[in-house]
């Protein structure tokens, strides 16, 4: 099976710019959640998606969306992007809502300038 | 609210030492544990989980509900082992919503 996929791998923008984000889980999860990597901060949760509704919410501003599709395919927005935003923005993928363990795809590395 | 803290940025050993990756954690009901890792330029892969009670790569974690710690341990660490190691917490209910400790980097050298 191929693992969790997201594009870009990288991406550079200005601030105030607004970027998509996407991810397509593993063939047959139907869970897709995302985080937020940074040095400073580690690894915090944005939010989660199942059935397409959003399951689950982190500590994130409202600039900060997402939504996922009835193939279970998921994007994530940012909007007004700021500087804070630069991080490695990571999406993974579980067979079901709250099912564990969850399967991370390598990331994309967003950078705002 | 629940908390993890992994309380080593980094732990250097050398090839054959014993390892113990510390983790506690803060919850008030009856979490799931994990410790996922990441190899140099891989992704954050599960490494093992407290409810399957397996020994992967020849690693192990105990939860010990008294102590609230899931520490990870290796009698005799390898080269190869030399990754950043994240204790992550799964609350209980629906929400697949982990949370992560600042991870901690094990360095075996020769």
């Amino acid at each position: 099976k191929a693992g969790v996929t997201q594009t870009p791998r990288y991406l550079i923008k200005t601030r105030g710019q607004q970027v998509t984000l996407s991810c397509s889980p593993i063939s047959g999860h139907r869970s897709v959640s995302w985080y937020q990597q940074t040095p400073g901060q580690g690894l915090q949760f944005l939010f989660e998606y199942f059935s397409e509704t959003q399951r689950n919410k982190g500590n994130f501003p409202g600039r900060f969306s997402g939504r996922q599709f009835s193939n279970s395919r998921s994007e994530m927005n940012v909007s007004t992007l700021e500087l804070g935003d630069s991080a490695l923005y990571l999406c993974a993928s579980s067979p079901g809502q709250g099912a564990s363990p969850l399967h991370f795809g390598n990331g994309t590395r967003l950078t705002v300038t | 609210a629940q908390r993890v803290t992994q309380p080593e940025k980094l732990l250097s050993v050398f090839k054959g030492a014993p390892v113990e990756l510390k983790c506690n954690y803060s919850y008030s009901g009856s979490p799931e544990l994990f410790w996922y890792v990441q190899y140099s330029r891989q992704r954050l892969q599960l490494l093992l989980r407290h409810i399957s009670r397996e020994s992967i790569k020849g690693f192990t974690a105990d939860l010990n509900k008294g102590e609230t710690s899931f520490h990870l341990k290796k009698p005799f660490a390898q080269e190869e082992d030399s990754a950043m190691y994240y204790c992550a917490l799964k609350g209980t209910g629906t929400a697949s919503k982990l949370t992560f400790g600042t991870g901690t980097r094990l360095q075996v050298t020769l």
